[in-house]
């Protein structure tokens, strides 16, 4: 069965552009999570969606949001980028909410000049 | 936000040789993970583990959780060229509020 597909697999922003992220989950996986990872900060979690609804979000500021489509494809935006928004953002999908059971994508490398 | 202590930060190590790596938390997890990461790939599970003191194999893999939930180890015997990666610890608490918690990855490198 196909993993999880993140679209675009590279992309080059402005500082102040928004960007979108999309993040297509496993046939049947309901549980969408967002996480970022960067060098000096490691992975860190952004937000999960299950069933079109946020359930869970980390500590990031409101210039990261997100949504869930009924086919459970998830997208992630970001506004405003600044440089530091730099990272390559996974996306995870699991059967359940806050399964450990989570499979990841290859990744979205986000480079902001 | 918080994030686990994990070490060694890199290994250079001989094919053959075993691996030794783990993870401390100053706070409890309910479940701990094991990850490796490939260059240019996401994170792939290797080792989950669910109750405090349980101990689980993955073939060569073998991973426990702490009996005080504030800590991990994963244990790699008998290394081959393919287990050249990052490796990362991650906790869970319960309900999964505030997702996965990672550590900082130990990256393994085998010298031929």
């Amino acid at each position: 069965k196909a993993g999880v597909t993140q679209t675009p697999r590279y992309l080059i922003k402005t500082r102040g552009q928004q960007v979108t992220l999309s993040c297509s989950p496993i046939s049947g996986h309901r549980s969408v999570s967002w996480y970022q990872q960067t060098p000096g900060q490691g992975l860190q979690f952004l937000f999960e969606y299950f069933s079109e609804t946020q359930r869970n979000k980390g500590n990031f500021p409101g210039r990261f949001s997100g949504r869930q489509f009924s086919n459970s494809r998830s997208e992630m935006n970001v506004s405003t980028l600044e440089l530091g928004d730099s990272a390559l953002y996974l996306c995870a999908s699991s059967f359940r909410l806050g399964s450990t059971e989570a499979f990841f994508g290859q990744g979205t490398r986000l480079t902001v000049v | 936000g918080q994030q686990l202590n994990q070490s060694p930060q890199s290994m250079f190590i001989q094919e053959g040789e075993d691996v030794s790596m783990n993870c401390t938390s100053s706070s409890i997890f309910n479940t701990w993970l094991w990850y490796k990461q490939d260059p240019g790939e996401g994170p792939v599970l290797l080792i989950a583990l669910y109750k405090a003191g349980e101990l689980t194999s993955n073939g060569r893999l073998t991973a426990q959780f702490g009996i005080t939930r504030k800590d991990s180890f994963l244990n790699i015997s008998a290394s081959i060229p393919s287990d050249v990666g990052i490796y990362f610890c991650a906790g869970l608490r319960g309900g999964g509020a505030d997702g996965l918690t990672f550590g900082k990855g130990t990256h393994l490198i085998i010298q031929p």
